[in-house]
């Protein structure tokens, strides 16, 4: 069975450059996660969705990010225009019940 | 708001020996609570989880301890290998799976 996939697993900007993130979650698992992990921290929810429905977005800054997960399978994180203080790691879950199973992240340095 | 709180950012115990991490919460309404484990430039991988209505579960030389009255957990591996040599969460989650909450980890050195 092949895992969450993320793409690019690294990505260097500029500020103020737009950037996006990819997944592709298990197949069949229809909730999907985008976290935010900053270095010596756990992940932080931006925003979870069932099947196509962002369920819980609380979190996003909707200033500048953004998501969506069309026919309910992949999903694109945004960030724009990034600032500096977006660098981290960005990883992607999926679920079918209580166990998450992250993708390997995306690293973002904003320069 | 920190809900999910791992005080010791690191551990270093002697191969063989055992390792245990600990893990408080605050929030009363979290149903049930999952290890993790992740190596360097991966994801956070499933480890061993527990529910609320369970205070023991163990799995080969991992098991997880729930007090819920103390809003504690704790993992226990034993024996210790080298090649459990990670960082752990702890994280935690409401009924339905909804907003889990992740502890900062606890880097975990196994010496050989």
């Amino acid at each position: 069975e092949a895992g969450v996939v993320q793409s690019p697993r690294y990505k260097i900007i500029e500020k103020k450059q737009p950037v996006a993130f990819w997944c592709n979650p298990i197949s069949g698992h229809n909730t999907l996660y985008w976290y935010l992990q900053n270095l010596g921290q756990g992940p932080e929810l931006l925003i979870r969705y069932e099947n196509e429905e962002a369920v819980d977005d609380s979190q996003l800054p909707k200033d500048r990010f953004s998501a969506e997960r069309l026919k309910g399978v992949d999903s694109t994180l945004k960030i724009q225009p990034a600032e500096l203080g977006d660098s981290a790691v960005y990883l992607c879950a999926s679920s079918l019940l209580y166990e998450q199973f992250f993708g390997p992240g995306t690293r973002l340095t904003v320069l | 708001d920190q809900q999910v709180k791992q005080n010791s950012p690191s551990l270093s115990v002697q191969e063989g020996r055992i390792s245990i991490l600990n893990c408080d919460y605050t929030n009363s309404m979290f149903d049930y609570f999952l290890w993790y484990k992740k190596y360097p430039a991966e994801g956070p991988t499933f480890l061993i989880s527990i529910s609320s209505i369970k205070d023991k579960n163990e799995d080969g030389r991992f098991t997880v301890f729930l007090n819920k009255s103390a809003k504690h957990l704790s993992l226990h591996i034993v024996p210790s290998q080298p090649g459990d040599s990670a960082v752990y969460f702890c994280a935690a989650s409401g009924r339905n799976n909804n907003d889990m909450r992740f502890g900062a980890g606890t880097r975990l050195t196994v010496k050989p």
